[in-house]
């Protein structure tokens, strides 16, 4: 079984331009989330989906960031325009299922660096 | 609001020495409290978790937690080190609605 991948890996920006960060999660995982880790703080809740709805969206910094989910598959994640405030590490999780006790599985990231 | 805490930035472990990584909690109601672990240019990885039940769970790679509700406290325990446990580890606590929320994070560091 894949898990879950994340594209790019590695993304190097100017301030103002725009980049779209993808994210597939597990292959029949309704859950998908996305978090964040910003100059080595701890790891931040960004935004979660359950197949192509938003169920909370409540860690999303700014109007700045738009995450979709067409079709409940893969989704991205785009910063328009981007601040060097937005650099940092941005995860990937999918889980099967809602509930707390199960886990989720995490994508290795996107290191974003705005320069 | 829950929030848990990591007080160490770093732990370093002579190779073969056990080790402790801690981690607090704070939540209304039960927690579920998770580990995971992150190697060098890789993702997280999940270690345990805590749901209910026996205090001592054991995880992945020869670790185990032990939850302790009077310390509201869940850390990481390994008998013995290996210097492949060198790693950035996160605790963390999952809402009702799903979303993790995690400590700092500790660096572990193993020494030969």
């Amino acid at each position: 079984e894949a898990g879950v991948t994340q594209f790019p890996s590695h993304s190097v920006i100017e301030k103002g331009q725009t980049v779209t960060l993808r994210c597939d999660p597990i292959s029949g995982h309704d859950n998908l989330y996305w978090y964040r880790r910003v100059m080595g703080k701890e790891i931040k809740f960004l935004l979660h989906f359950v197949k192509e709805s938003k169920q909370d969206e409540s860690g999303m910094p700014n109007n700045r960031f738009l995450a979709e989910r067409t079709g409940g598959t893969y989704s991205t994640l785009k910063v328009q325009p981007a601040e060097l405030e937005d650099s940092g590490v941005y995860f990937c999780a999918s889980s099967q299922w809602q509930g707390a006790a199960y886990e989720q599985y995490f994508g290795p990231g996107t290191r974003l660096t705005v320069t | 609001a829950q929030s848990v805490a990591q007080p160490e930035d770093q732990v370093n472990v002579a190779e073969g020495n056990p080790l402790t990584v801690k981690c607090t909690y704070s939540v209304s109601g039960n927690p579920y409290l998770f580990w995971y672990v992150q190697y060098p240019n890789r993702g997280l990885q999940f270690l345990l978790k805590y749901i209910t039940g026996d205090n001592l769970v054991k995880g992945s790679y020869g670790f185990e937690a032990e939850f302790n509700k009077s310390q509201t406290s869940f850390h990481l325990k390994k008998p013995s080190a290996l210097v492949s446990d060198s790693a950035l580890y996160f605790c963390a606590v999952r809402d009702r609605g799903g979303k993790l929320i995690f400590g700092q994070g500790t660096e572990l560091s193993v020494k030969p």
